[in-house]
């Protein structure tokens, strides 16, 4: 069994200050893990996943996740915030031992960001 | 990154009357497609997962006669919304796997009955 508990519903961050979203797992077997941003009414884009590589993953726009097995966490960070930043932000674990590559979703953190 | 196009984006229609959405993987082939279901400021709610040439399988609390989900070929998936009731408006968003371990989303459809 997979799931995931995103930690903070909401974050309210000022722009140019750091971001921190946080994600802990629960995985029977090898996870992968990703975090993705939604905006308004859009499907979900990926930002950056961890299968196992390095545990400090870089994704797109400024975005970083370090993979902490001993503390089962997964925290997405950026230095520094900007305005195109305030969205939905979902933490998903897929657990690979599986064939079926189902994904649990996390709550999700909303994001805003203020001038 | 793999682009999956969802459509229609945006969907209107009367109580009674059926809707079909599209899932389409534009430059991969899916082997798997997954549909969600996602209500205001929630997370996403998996509906079904379909693998081309089979039938869907459907999480528990899910109809299948009232969500039916066609898997036709490694490129397509459609979730037709039957006799659709005030109660089905909602986001709905596809997302396809391929031969990797990441799923690829689709724009997402905002379905709503009149």
């Amino acid at each position: 069994a997979q799931s995931v508990t995103q930690l903070d519903s909401h974050v309210s961050v000022s722009e140019g200050t750091p971001v921190l979203l946080r994600c802990n797992y629960s995985s029977s077997y090898s996870p992968s893990l990703f975090w993705y941003v939604q905006h308004p009414n859009k499907g979900l884009q990926l930002l950056l996943k961890y299968t196992s590589a390095a545990t400090l993953v870089k994704g797109i726009n400024g975005f970083e996740a370090e993979f902490k097995k001993s503390e089962t966490s997964f925290h997405l960070t950026k230095p520094s915030a900007h305005m195109s930043d305030a969205a939905e932000y979902f933490c998903v674990v897929s657990d690979r031992s599986s064939n079926d590559y189902k994904l649990s979703f996390g709550a999700g953190t909303t994001v805003t960001v203020r001038a | 990154g793999a682009v999956v196009s969802q459509h229609p984006s945006r969907v209107i229609c009367k109580s009674g009357t059926s809707v079909k959405i599209e899932c389409r993987s534009l430059d991969f082939q899916a082997t798997t497609m997954f549909w969600y279901r996602q209500f205001p400021k929630q997370s996403l709610m998996l509906m079904a997962t379909s693998n081309e040439g089979s039938k869907a399988t459907y999480e528990q609390g899910v109809e299948k006669d009232k969500f039916l989900i066609n898997h036709a070929s490694l490129t397509l998936s459609t979730l037709t919304v039957t006799s659709a009731h005030p109660e089905d408006s909602s986001f709905y968003i596809c997302s396809a796997i391929g031969y990797g371990t990441e799923a690829f989303f689709g724009q997402g459809t905002r379905l709503t009955v009149v």
